[in-house]
């Protein structure tokens, strides 16, 4: 159980270009998704928290414009990445608690990564 | 200083060995406590989840909570090639709106 699917798990966009990234848990509802930068060899960077039905909460220094995120449903969570460029360039992941309010741990997509010519 | 503290690595060690990871932490609201497996190119996957202080073993894995330490390991018996991965702890409480705080992670090489 808690699975969690991520789309596309590569992608390869010119600069200039919008990407959509998908997060769907499979097997239970999640009310709120999580996504996370990786960098090579470094651990996941928190971007935002995405709660369905409500605007996601970004976290400092990460700008709302340019990774545009919406959770539409209680299974499905979207990070846009607007006018990419190659500095935009990483590994995107996405994770689902399952529950309701209190506490549980995440379950993770296994990730896209970006690259932005 | 970080919340979640936890030695890069790398580690490596002989097929068959006893494998032990550690983290620690500063935030003493964090109550609750899980390990993750990242393999290279992969997202995480949750190998273990405890609840305040205490041990839980779960095959050849056992995760162990010293909270009055701030302290957790991870033991890995008879380590397998198949185990070779980065290692995350992660901690959390009921007062940060769901979110989990990551160590670094350690990466695991074991030699067949």
């Amino acid at each position: 159980g808690a699975v969690v699917s991520q789309h596309p798990s590569r992608v390869i966009c010119k600069s200039g270009t919008s990407v959509k990234i998908e997060c769907r848990s499979l097997d239970f509802q999640a009310t709120t998704m999580f996504w996370y930068r990786q960098f090579p060899k470094k651990s996941l960077m928190l971007m935002a928290t995405s709660n369905e039905g409500s605007k996601a909460t970004y976290e400092q220094g990460v700008e709302k414009d340019k990774f545009l995120i919406n959770h539409a449903s209680l299974t499905l969570s979207t990070l846009t990445v607007t006018s990419a460029h190659p500095e935009d360039s990483s590994f995107y992941i996405c994770s689902a608690k399952a529950g309701g309010a209190g506490y549980s741990p995440l379950h993770f997509g296994n990730g896209t990564r970006l690259t932005v010519t | 200083q970080k919340e979640v503290e936890q030695d890069p690595g790398p580690l490596s060690v002989p097929e068959g060995a006893i494998v032990s990871l550690n983290c620690t932490y500063s935030n003493s609201a964090f109550q609750y406590f899980m390990w993750y497996r990242q393999y290279s190119r992969k997202g995480p996957e949750l190998l273990m989840y405890t609840y305040s202080s205490g041990n839980k073993e779960d095959g050849r894995f056992t995760a162990q909570v010293d909270k009055s330490s701030k302290y957790i390991s991870l033991f890995i018996r008879d380590s397998q090639p198949s185990d070779s991965a980065t290692y995350l702890c992660a901690m959390g409480g009921d007062t940060n709106a769901g979110k989990s705080t990551f160590g670094d992670g350690t990466t695991l090489t074991v030699k067949p």
